[in-house]
C-alpha cells in the first residue's frame, strides 16, 4: 500500500526565511510525487510534480523539491518566504494500479511579517 | 476562462435532503474525479470517470451517485443528507488515468448539512 506522511501540520516562517515542508511516502513501486497548494477558499494548484527523471524538481512561484530514494522524501523548499505563501500545502503519491492519488494531510504554512 | 467550474460554491440543506453539485471541464481530458474534504483537510478520493466509465468508486455510501452525461461533466448527486456529509466536495480532471498525469481542481462546492 502507499502512503504519505507529512510531518508538522502547521509551519510558521518569518519573511525572507527558508521554507520547509516535510513529506515522506511509502511505495512498494517507483513513485510519482506532487506537491499541491491550496489558498483560502480556493481549489487545489499544482506546484510541482516528480515523475522519475530529473530528482531536484523545480515548480511555480520559486519552490523546488527533491526526490531522496534512500530517505523515501520529497521536501519542497523556497529559499526565501513571501506573504502570499501562506496557504496549505499538500503532498500526494499516485497510486500504483488504481488510477488515484493519495493525499497526504497537509501542512498550514504560515509567513510572519 | 476557467477550466474547471462546478456549481454551486456554496450549499445549506436541512438533514434528508437531496442536492447534486454539477462539474464542467473545458481543459479536453478525458479522466474527472470527484474529492471530499473534511474539516480538518483531509482529502479523500471518491469516484473517477474516464470516458464517461466508472474507475474508482471507493468505499462511500450509496446514497452518493456521480453521474457522467460526456466526458467534460461529471455531476455528483447525493440522496437523504446527513450532518456527517458537510465538507468541501471538489472535482478534478485530468488528461487521462496515467499515474503522472496532473490533475487540475475546481474551485471547490462547501456543502453545509443543517
Amino acid at each position: 500500500a502507499q502512503s504519505v506522511t507529512q510531518l508538522g501540520s502547521h509551519v510558521s516562517v518569518s519573511e525572507g526565511a527558508l521554507v520547509l515542508l516535510r513529506c515522506n511516502y511509502s511505495s512498494s513501486v517507483p513513485p510519482y510525487l506532487f506537491w499541491y497548494v491550496q489558498y483560502p477558499n480556493q481549489g487545489l494548484q499544482l506546484l510541482l510534480k516528480y515523475t522519475s527523471a530529473a530528482t531536484l524538481v523545480k515548480g511555480i512561484n520559486g519552490f523546488e523539491a527533491e526526490f531522496k530514494k534512500s530517505e523515501t522524501s520529497f521536501h519542497l523548499t523556497k529559499p526565501s518566504a513571501h506573504m502570499s505563501d501562506a496557504a496549505e500545502y499538500f503532498c500526494a503519491v499516485s497510486a500504483s494500479g488504481t488510477y488515484k492519488y493519495i493525499f497526504g494531510t497537509g501542512t498550514r504554512l504560515k509567513v510572519l511579517a | 476562462d476557467t477550466a474547471v467550474s462546478q456549481t454551486p460554491k456554496y450549499l445549506v440543506t436541512q438533514m434528508g435532503n437531496d442536492k447534486s453539485i454539477k462539474c464542467e471541464q473545458n481543459l479536453g481530458h478525458d479522466t474527472m474525479y470527484w474529492y471530499k474534504q473534511d474539516s480538518k483537510k483531509f482529502l479523500k478520493i471518491m469516484f473517477s470517470y474516464n470516458n464517461k466509465e466508472l474507475i474508482i468508486n471507493e468505499t462511500v455510501p450509496n446514497r452518493f451517485s456521480p453521474k457522467s452525461p460526456d466526458k467534460a461533466h461529471l455531476n455528483l448527486h447525493i440522496n437523504s443528507l446527513e450532518l456527517g456529509d458537510s465538507a468541501v466536495y471538489f472535482c478534478a480532471s485530468s488528461q487521462d488515468f496515467r499515474r503522472e498525469e496532473t490533475q487540475y481542481f475546481g474551485p471547490g462546492t462547501r456543502l453545509l448539512v443543517l
